[in-house]
């Protein structure tokens, strides 16, 4: 069965240092895969998602994340975190081709110290 | 950005009682999707409706569960009998081409069972 793992639960990174957020999945095909961030009282909002191609993926907010098979992960990246970053980021795997589910992590908690 | 939108932000009923959550999809969206939350757990797939039927549903959705797109523009998630457990953010979502495209998720529904 497909599943997601993030392995850490809290994190603080200082404002302006790099941030780099764990991810690994289980899933028996080509993985989609997807990266989303929820501030509070928001919804989820797509960071950035992969399904093939490049495995350097860019999204919205100046992150990326890289695709690497062999370690079954997709870390999200950000070489410059800002204040405005603090949130919760939910990384996701494509439950079927059909695309009819998501299956997500429990959640990484950013904090941004100044 | 177009929004998806769910009333009420917060519910709070007693242990038996029928609540029904409410999500206005984005309008030209085809596929629709709950969601749940259980504080400090993974957000979990309820169910996906497709062309005025349910096109997968997760264990979680059992009997007590149902969905319905009554009037063309709102999806509803109705519990028959709450229970204690069933105490969650639930979250709507929809998408133009299913859940491997871009899902655009509500706010969510703080649902209380007391």
């Amino acid at each position: 069965a497909q599943s997601v793992t993030q392995p850490d639960i809290h994190i603080t990174v200082s404002e302006g240092a790099s941030l780099e957020l764990r991810c690994n999945y289980s899933y028996g095909a080509t993985p989609y895969l997807f990266w989303y961030v929820q501030s509070p009282g928001q919804g989820l909002q797509l960071l950035l998602k992969y399904f093939s191609g490049d495995t350097l993926v860019q999204g919205i907010k100046g992150f990326e994340a890289e695709f690497k098979r062999s370690q079954s992960s997709f870390n999200l990246r950000k070489p410059s975190v800002h204040w405005s970053d603090a949130a919760e980021y939910f990384c996701a795997v494509g439950a079927n081709q059909a695309g009819t589910a998501l299956i997500f992590g429990k959640g990484t908690t950013l904090s941004v110290s100044s | 950005e177009p929004e998806v939108t769910q009333t009420p932000s917060h519910q709070v009923t007693q242990m038996g009682q029928e609540v029904i959550l409410r999500c206005v999809p984005i309008s030209n969206h085809l596929y629709f999707y709950w969601y749940r939350q259980i504080l400090g757990q993974k957000v979990e797939f309820l169910v996906s409706f497709y062309n005025n039927e349910i096109s997968e549903k997760s264990e979680i959705f059992d009997d007590q569960f149902s969905v319905e797109r009554p009037d063309g523009s709102n999806f509803t998630l109705k519990i028959r009998s709450t229970k204690l457990e069933d105490s969650a953010m639930y979250f709507c979502a929809s998408s133009q081409q299913g859940a491997n495209e871009k899902l655009f998720f509500g706010s969510g529904t703080q649902l209380s069972v007391l």
